[in-house]
């Protein structure tokens, strides 16, 4: 089974400043897909950004960016510009063919106006 | 049709007692998922669906869980007798049958058992 390890529990950003939250994961696979999901309080859990094993280039959505190293099993998810609405849980996930998500533990991300 | 809905999205309920969750998904999505989420963790992959076909139920928590999805549309968890320790948040997410889909996630339906 893979594991998806998230050692931050909480972050703590200011308001238009960058943060990063870390992600590593354990697998033997060559061909999977890594994603970020956001999961604010009390409310559903959105994707935020995905990429894909094979791609090389590390995927970006507007503020939000991945530095995937896939030889170290990484995948961080930078937040730039942080906004007040960026404040939740960050959850990195972990998808093989089979379709299933495995989570990490989450990181909390506060933003302080 | 705006995204995955579930029922109800509160329960209480008293420890032995069964209890039975409901997931739409989005209407054009094959696949549906169950997941389970305690308090500070991430999700917890349980089951999942195509079209009205189980694909996997290894990983549902005990023979006190079960899931269907009689017409490949709704689905529902049942959870029997159940126990304090299954007090948790019950997702369901929908999508795609393809390599490439996204799993889109439902409110959730939170669960206390007294």
């Amino acid at each position: 089974a893979q594991t998806v390890t998230q050692s931050q529990p909480e972050m703590s950003v200011q308001e238009a400043e960058t943060v990063t939250l870390s992600c590593t994961y354990d697998t033997s696979e060559s061909d999977y897909y890594l994603f970020w999901y956001k999961q604010p309080p009390s409310r559903q859990m959105i994707l935020v950004i995905r990429q894909e094993a094979y791609k090389q280039q590390n995927a970006t959505e507007n503020r939000f960016s991945v530095n995937f190293q896939k030889a170290a099993k990484s995948f961080s998810l930078k937040i730039s510009d942080s906004q007040l609405g960026d404040a939740a849980m960050y959850f990195c996930a972990y998808r093989s063919r089979d379709y299933k998500l495995s989570f990490g533990a989450g990181t909390t991300v506060t933003v302080r106006a | 049709d705006t995204g995955v809905s579930q029922d109800p999205r509160h329960k209480i309920t008293k420890r032995g007692q069964n209890v039975t969750f409901r997931c739409d998904p989005i209407s054009e999505h094959n696949r549906l998922y169950w997941y389970r989420q305690t308090l500070g963790q991430g999700p917890e992959f349980l089951t999942y669906f195509q079209n009205e076909a189980q694909l996997e139920k290894s990983r549902l928590l005990s023979d006190r869980f079960s899931a269907e999805r009689p017409k490949g549309s709704f689905s529902t968890l049942e959870i029997q007798r159940t126990e304090q320790g299954d007090s948790a948040m019950y997702l369901c997410a929908s999508s795609f049958a393809s390599v490439n889909n996204e799993q889109f996630f439902g409110p959730g339906t939170r669960l206390t058992v007294l």
